[in-house]
């Protein structure tokens, strides 16, 4: 069985740039989450969706957004990209909101 | 707003001795779960703990839950090289909460 998985695992932006991430949760999980992580901490909360509607949104400016698909596929979006994006952007599955979370490989954001 | 904390941050052991890893929160919660991440890698799931009492053990860790005093703790019996990690637990609110990890070397 395929796990999660999100695309592309590594990534370098410039500046003011904007930045789509994205994840394909494990077959019959309907939640995705995504969290950052910065260099030598824990990872931080950023959304949750589930049904396809946003059920959880962490304390990160209006430029980050998400949005779940029909197939429960997510995206990330980041806009105006700054130094402090830079980090490991995990997405997380799970059958439904509140059970046991998969993690994906992640995908390296550099900014520049 | 939910508070993970974990001690210690970093930690050195020599191989063969035991330790705990200590995880705190500050609101209640029954769920809590344990991930091991190598450097550069994701988030490994090591144990899901759902109940006040529960022990769980898989090799050489064991984990355990106390929700009435809002502590979890990891422990590691006679250390491996292999265990060299960061291990974080994550509380379930809302959302989980992560808390900030601990660096463990495992010494030969």
């Amino acid at each position: 069985d395929a796990g999660v998985t999100q695309s592309p695992t590594h990534l370098i932006k410039t500046r003011g740039q904007q930045v789509t991430l994205r994840c394909s949760p494990i077959s019959g999980h309907k939640s995705v989450s995504w969290y950052q992580q910065v260099l030598g901490q824990g990872p931080q909360f950023i959304f949750q969706y589930y049904e396809k509607e946003e059920r959880g949104r962490g304390n990160f400016p209006d430029r980050f957004s998400a949005r779940q698909f029909p197939n429960y596929s997510s995206e990330l979006n980041v806009n105006a990209l700054l130094l402090g994006d830079s980090a490991l952007y995990l997405c997380a599955s799970s059958l439904y909101g509140a059970t046991e979370a998969f993690f994906g490989q992640g995908t390296r954001l550099t900014v520049v | 707003e939910l508070k993970v904390e974990q001690n210690p941050l970093f930690l050195s052991m020599q191989e063969g001795k035991n330790y705990t890893i200590y995880c705190n929160y500050s609101t209640t919660s029954d769920r809590l779960y344990w991930y091991r991440q190598d450097p550069g890698k994701s988030l490994e799931s090591l144990f899901v703990l759902l109940s006040n009492g529960a022990v769980k053990q898989e090799g050489r860790l064991m984990a355990s839950l106390d929700t009435k005093a809002r502590l979890s703790t990891l422990h590691i019996t006679a250390a491996v090289h292999d265990l060299s990690a960061t291990y974080f637990c994550a509380v379930e609110g809302n959302q989980f909460y992560f808390g900030t990890g601990t660096s463990l070397t495992v010494i030969p």
